[in-house]
């Protein structure tokens, strides 16, 4: 079954560090998603990706994020200047159309943000 | 403003016992509904899905009831097993918007 991939798995950084977190979508799908979730708490959405640039973004997503499609197959998240309330799982997802479709939105497993 | 939220932040259920989740939304706009799974640390897992026009659908051992009038969606499993544990969330989407609103998530436990 095709599967949204992510790595690393697990990213420790240090506070004002630059980060990039990779993605792999599942390879026919058109618009790509980042959300994250902070310990304990619901996923929260934070932008959307569609034929190379952003479709919808939360406030969340400042100036500090940015996501790029740097090729056919990644998607990035990057984060400039982390700071640790960005600590979080950070979830990319995709699905082959806007709008509903049966089967979701899939996501990956996520990576684990540790701001230090 | 719109928002997702759960009634019950932790259900406990025997084994073999139905479970029933419930997710209560604010935003009338909402024509999509999606639950999913989280096991720890995992991402979320798709469930089963309803649209608007729908009230009710049936997967493998799970219903979604979808009531428009009061807002308000749940999860139904049957014959709750150990691997059901997780934390389970509603999500929902209004017309061309791209992004999915989340709730605050019930942990179901299956006690034997």
């Amino acid at each position: 079954e095709p599967e949204v991939t992510q790595t690393p798995s697990h990213q420790v950084t240090q506070m004002g560090q630059e980060v990039i977190l990779r993605c792999v979508p599942i390879s026919n799908h058109l618009y790509f998603y980042w959300y994250r979730q902070i310990l304990g708490q619901k996923v929260e959405f934070l932008v959307s990706f569609y034929n190379n640039e952003i479709s919808e973004k939360s406030e969340i997503f400042d100036d500090q994020f940015s996501v790029e499609r740097p090729d056919g197959s990644n998607f990035t998240l990057k984060i400039r200047s982390t700071k640790l309330e960005d600590s979080a799982m950070y979830f990319c997802a995709s699905s082959p159309f806007l709008g509903w479709t049966t089967g979701g939105y899939t996501f990956g497993s996520g990576t684990r943000l540790t701001v230090v | 403003g719109e928002s997702v939220g759960l009634h019950l932040p932790t259900l406990s259920v025997q084994e073999g016992d139905n479970s029933i989740i419930n997710c209560a939304y604010s935003n009338s706009a909402s024509d999509y509904f999606i639950w999913y799974k989280q096991e720890s640390g995992k991402g979320p897992q798709f469930i089963i899905d309803i649209r608007s026009n729908m009230d009710k659908r049936q997967g493998q051992r799970v219903t979604v009831l979808l009531n428009k009038t009061v807002k308000h969606l749940s999860l139904q499993i049957a014959a709750t097993q150990p691997g059901d544990s997780a934390v389970y969330f509603c999500a929902e989407k209004a017309g061309t918007a791209s992004k999915l609103t989340f709730g605050t998530g019930t942990r179901l436990q299956v006690t034997l």
